[in-house]
């Protein structure tokens, strides 16, 4: 089974920093990689597919980048409303997703 | 548009059983593997299972082999999860999910 490791798991920054989160594939996925935002009590909202593809209606400020097994997702400034926790999830097969352990972005 | 919309979750006690079921319109349904997704209260994202786009290919976590049955009816653009032998620890928000795209999920509670 492919494990998927997150780094880092707590992340303070201020608005307008730029930020970047790591994930990395025990194997290579190539290109299948997803990046979600959740806030609380709400469903994961994708935010970057194919590890690089920006889904419909998420800000361009959110980018992402890799391949094989070592991918970032980059907000370029942030803002208020990017204060969430952020996950990968490898789909490389539907017989086995695997989702990194999170990193949660918080106020500095 | 892909949607996908979740039912069947409730609160029900330990041993007892639950069928989730999820309705999806905007994609063909007969086309496409599924899958199922928990999470836990305060906790991160657990695969839970996987069926191929007939049905006849099926994973399945080990947290739930042998408890949980995924299936499909291809006819009626349903996905299906049957789950046996309930504990605590399957307390969690189920999502169904087409690849990236997931519905809203539906909450199953076990409890005394």
């Amino acid at each position: 089974d492919i494990q998927m490791t997150q780094s880092p798991s707590t992340l303070s920054a201020s608005v307008g920093d730029r930020v970047t989160i790591s994930c990395r594939a025990s194997q290579s996925i190539s290109l299948w990689l997803a990046w979600y935002q959740q806030k609380p009590g709400k469903a994961p909202n994708l935010l970057i597919y194919k590890a690089s593809t920006l889904q419909s209606g998420v800000p361009s400020r959110f980018s992402g980048s890799g391949a094989g097994t070592e991918f970032t997702l980059t907000i370029s400034s942030l803002q208020p409303d990017d204060f969430a926790t952020y996950y990968c999830l490898q789909y490389n097969s539907y017989s086995f997703y695997s989702f990194g352990q999170g990193t949660k972005v918080d106020i500095k | 548009e892909v949607q996908l919309l979740e039912s069947g979750g409730g609160l029900v006690q330990p041993g007892e059983s639950l069928r989730l079921s999820c309705v999806a319109s905007g994609f063909t349904f007969s086309s496409y593997a599924m899958t199922w997704v928990r999470q836990a209260p305060g906790k991160g994202l657990e695969w839970v299972a996987g069926l191929s786009n007939t049905g006849y290919t099926i994973h399945y976590a080990d947290s739930v082999k042998g408890r949980f049955t995924i299936s499909r009816d291809n006819s009626k653009n349903t996905l299906y999860l049957q789950m046996n032998s309930l504990r605590a620890d399957d307390t969690a928000i189920y999502y169904c999910a087409k690849d990236v795209s997931w519905g809203q999920g539906t909450l199953v509670t076990v409890s005394p």
